[in-house]
């Protein structure tokens, strides 16, 4: 089945170790998104990719870094992460800008 | 500018009872309208969208959700709820164009009694 795909689920960091979580899909989608959700929370929105072109929001921070190797695959790195960055990192795709996004299952961040 | 509105923080309901939450948007043309369904711990599972046309759409689980233009709404229903409904869903509004991004409602909890 066509998919989008976490690494890992779980995730543990030592506070200003980097880490980086993975996304992959199989629906050769576009666009991919990289969501932050904090407990009790909406999702918001850090970046996202349009083909190769990177579009970042205003508000997500430097701390947070983003790589589209290819089609298939995206990365989240934080570099230095901070206690406020446990939470569940969703990704998502989408076949164009606007049209219905497919969420993967989330990986959740704890940072020690 | 969007925004989504969903009124009730938390809902419980009898399992086998009717079931409708509420979702209001604000936004300057009819845009994209969805809903998601989130277990704990797990992804966003989409339930249903509406884009345009019949303004009554189906989704999966037994969910529906009507579109009413004149109330600026998108509210999601389901006859009879079973336990497993148990979840966090939320409304989301599609920009039809410009950025093209979902704007959220804040979700809304609910709690299915036995």
């Amino acid at each position: 089945d066509a998919m989008v795909i976490q690494n890992p689920r779980y995730q543990v960091t030592q506070f200003g170790k980097p880490v980086t979580l993975s996304c992959s899909q199989t629906l050769n989608h576009n666009v991919m998104y990289w969501y932050q959700q904090k407990s009790s929370q909406a999702p918001k929105l850090l970046f996202h990719y349009y083909d190769k072109d990177f579009n970042n929001e205003a508000d997500t921070p430097d701390n947070f870094q983003s790589r589209r190797p290819n089609t298939s695959f995206c990365f989240l790195d934080i570099r230095s992460p901070g206690l406020g960055d446990a939470a569940m990192y969703l990704c998502a795709t989408s076949r164009d800008p606007g049209k219905t996004q497919y969420f993967g299952p989330g990986t959740r961040l704890l940072v020690l | 500018a969007q925004s989504v509105t969903q009124p009730d923080i938390h809902i419980t309901v009898s399992e086998g009872a009717s079931l409708e939450l509420r979702c209001n948007y604000s936004y300057g043309a009819t845009p994209y309208l969805f809903w998601y369904v989130q277990s704990p711990g797990q992804g966003l599972q989409l339930l249903l969208k509406y884009f345009s046309g019949d303004t009554l759409v189906q989704g999966i689980k037994g969910f529906e959700a009507e579109f009413k233009r004149s109330q600026s709404s998108f509210n999601l229903r389901k006859p009879s709820v079973h336990w497993s409904d148990a979840a966090e869903y939320f409304c989301a509004v599609g920009a039809t164009s410009g950025t093209y991004k979902y704007i959220f409602g804040t979700g809304t909890r609910l709690k299915v009694l036995a």
